[in-house]
């Protein structure tokens, strides 16, 4: 079992739509956790870290349960800047392992 | 913000030649820098974790005489694809994590076309 799965989609939303992404983990023990985004060709950038209590940072708001060991990212009111690819990230003691990564299209 | 300098970022060069990649942690000191490729549509793959006065530690699959890495000091690390095919074509990425649980910083990355 992989220790990262993610829906690679793609995902094609009008703007201003709102959008959910999950990532599941194989790994109980894990201990932190992390969206990025990667747009083409470019190397991958810190979105935003994501902690047991959630977290919020304007429309993007990121999601830990680990009863079901799985993390979210929400996205509301899409741009079209939005578009890219994002990548969860769950790190196991000195160990981070990437999903493959979801891409996101905003259509106009 | 911690910042990770990689070079160079787009590289071609013929069959059988070496490439060297060098990643650099500006304003932190890296102990242990990681290294990934990504083919196209394809997730980031670690190849190897570089660790600072020590070996590297190569995940299973990726041929360590291939992909020599060099971590001689605490700011700098390097790849060396050796003897380069076709189909080590891809988009080279290093990261380093300058702790405080703010996750990884990445290089920008190198593309690497071997004709």
């Amino acid at each position: 079992r992989k220790e990262v799965e993610q829906d690679p989609g793609p995902f094609n939303v009008p703007e201003g739509a709102t959008v959910a992404f999950n990532c599941t983990y194989s790994n109980s023990a894990s201990q932190s956790f992390f969206w990025y985004r990667q747009d083409c060709r470019k190397e991958p950038k810190l979105l935003m870290s994501v902690y047991s209590s959630g977290n919020e940072d304007g429309r993007f708001t990121a999601q830990l349960n680990r009863a079901s060991q799985y993390i979210s990212l929400l996205i509301r009111d899409s741009k079209l800047s939005d578009s890219a690819t994002y990548l969860c990230v769950v790190g196991t003691g000195n160990q981070f392992y990437f999903g493959t990564g979801t891409s996101l299209t905003v259509i106009p | 913000g911690a910042v990770v300098s990689q070079h160079p970022s787009r590289v071609i060069c013929k069959s059988g030649t070496s490439v060297k990649i060098e990643c650099r942690s500006l304003d932190f000191q890296a102990t242990t820098m990681f290294w990934y490729r990504q083919f196209p549509k394809q997730s980031l793959m670690l190849m190897a974790t570089s660790n600072e006065g020590s070996k590297a530690t190569y995940e299973q699959g990726v041929e360590k005489d291939k992909f020599l890495i060099n971590h001689a000091s605490l700011t700098l690390s390097t790849l060396t694809v050796t003897s380069a095919h076709p189909e080590d074509s891809s988009f080279y990425i290093c990261s380093a994590a300058p702790g405080g649980g703010s996750g990884y910083t990445f290089g920008s990355g190198t593309r690497l076309t071997v004709v």
